[in-house]
């Protein structure tokens, strides 16, 4: 089965630093882009970035330029997406998805990050 | 400020047949035939649902179609049924640096 699964859900004080994981089976996952995606609470959607994990090549979403670290490692399947000092406005709903061709067709569980102090 | 525009709601009736549009740019919806469509019930991950403008993955019910007519895209859900009740996002790809967008998210109400 073609899966995304998520770390766990995490509660963080205002400047922590976290690192939440996302990690493939099922398919090759140096063939294809993971993108991470942004949901506060009661929002919609918004796309923060992407990674290959190839060859780490990463784009993100100018708001989201140096707020946040995406990062990947081939060896074990595994994208990440980490804060260095967390907000409270960081806290949110965070999704993983494949991205096949121009579509996100398969979606982590997602990780709920919560900061507060 | 979402990059594409859709209703924050619509409604529909048991059976009845109902559309949600999806407006863009042509750096984005219309430019490109790479308007996606997810599905989204409370507390879960979003679903693809459509993908290309007017491609339904393996196993979404042909009761999902989707189109588009210049900057806006639209998804159809016909034969509405109660498990139909849930958000739905529109998503593109843009030749602008954010690379990707999504619309604000339509919560649709079945009757």
């Amino acid at each position: 089965e073609v899966q995304l699964v998520q770390s766990g859900a995490e509660v963080k004080k205002p400047g922590e630093s976290l690192k939440i994981s996302c990690k493939g089976s099922g398919y090759s996952f140096t063939n294809y882009w993971i993108g991470w995606v942004r949901q506060m609470p009661g929002k919609g959607l918004e796309w923060m970035g992407i990674i290959y994990p190839r060859d780490s090549d990463t784009r993100y979403r100018p708001s989201f330029q140096g707020q946040v670290t995406i990062s990947a490692d081939k060896s074990i399947s595994t994208a990440y997406l980490q804060w260095s000092s967390l907000k409270a406005s960081d806290t949110a709903m965070y999704y993983c998805a494949r991205l096949n061709n121009m579509m996100l067709d398969i979606w982590g569980q997602g990780t709920m990050v919560t900061v507060s102090s | 400020q979402s990059a594409l525009t859709q209703p924050a709601s619509v409604s529909g009736s048991l059976g009845q047949s109902i559309t949600i549009s999806c407006t863009g740019s042509s750096s984005d919806v219309g430019g490109y035939n790479y308007v996606s469509w997810y599905q989204q019930h409370p507390g879960k991950a979003p679903k693809l649902m459509i993908y290309d403008v007017s491609n339904r993955p393996s196993g979404v019910s042909n009761r999902f179609s989707g189109s588009k007519s210049g900057n806006t895209a639209s998804l159809t859900i016909s034969g509405l049924q109660a498990e139909d009740e849930a958000d739905y996002y529109c998503g593109s790809y843009t030749s602008s640096n954010t690379l990707r967008v999504f619309g604000g998210g339509t919560k649709l109400t079945v009757l």
